[in-house]
């Protein structure tokens, strides 16, 4: 297994469009997480995955943007009718459940360019 | 609520100097993870280090050590000897012990290694 990945890597759209982004997580791994990092900033949590259920929404997740893992394995995140403060990178992290906290191995992200 | 400052924004060193990257936390929970994560120019959060709440021996770990003092809330992270492959931004991350891997980010500190 390669670690995750996400597709795209990049996307340019124009404001008022909906756009989907795709996260593959290592095959062993039940958890998944969405974050967003702008500009100089740190990542912030948007949302979280067990296996197929969300457990866990931040506020930051607004109406707009809406998030699934259907058959517990790869997940997609949602925009719709995009704003140019949607602009960031999305990146997807997953890890395994074993009791314990166990290491997110992080995506390389897809960058989100809103014009 | 959980934040994290990294007071530093950027630092810059030649080759083969130490580099101490400093960490603050504020948390109500009485335990806790706390991460290091090195993000090269690829945009891939690589995992450095982690240390949770119930143990505050300092270790080293290769080129990299740690520094951690709860009294003061602090999380220090130094690389030894640097390379110009240390170039990054590195952040700091705080997770409850909850096990869902839901992590608050610094803003980071972009490291950069001249030869």
């Amino acid at each position: 297994d390669t670690g995750v990945s996400q597709n795209p890597r990049h996307k340019i759209t124009k404001r008022g469009q909906n756009v989907t982004f795709r996260c593959d997580p290592i095959s062993e791994h039940n958890r998944l997480y969405w974050y967003r990092q702008t500009l100089g900033q740190g990542p912030e949590f948007l949302t979280y995955f067990q296996n197929e259920a969300q457990l866990e929404k931040s506020r930051l997740l607004s109406d707009r943007f809406s998030a699934e893992r259907p058959k517990g394995s790869f997940s997609t995140l949602e925009i719709q009718r995009t704003e140019q403060g949607d602009s960031a990178m999305y990146l997807c992290a997953s890890s395994g459940s074993t009791g314990l906290l166990t290491e997110a191995f992080f995506g390389q992200g897809t960058r989100l360019t809103v014009v | 609520a959980q934040k994290v400052t990294q007071a530093q924004t950027e630092i810059s060193v030649v080759e083969k100097e130490d580099v101490t990257l400093d960490c603050v936390y504020e948390t109500r929970d009485t335990t806790y993870y706390l991460f290091w994560y090195k993000q090269p120019p690829s945009g891939e959060l690589v995992f450095l280090i982690r240390r949770n709440s119930f143990d505050e021996q300092n270790e080293i770990s290769g080129r990299y050590s740690w520094n951690f003092q709860k009294s003061t809330s602090s999380f220090n992270f130094t690389i030894t000897a640097s390379q110009v492959v240390d170039s990054a931004v590195y952040f700091c991350a705080l997770s409850d012990l909850g096990g869902d891997y839901k992590l608050s980010f610094g803003a980071g500190t972009t490291v950069t290694v001249r030869a």
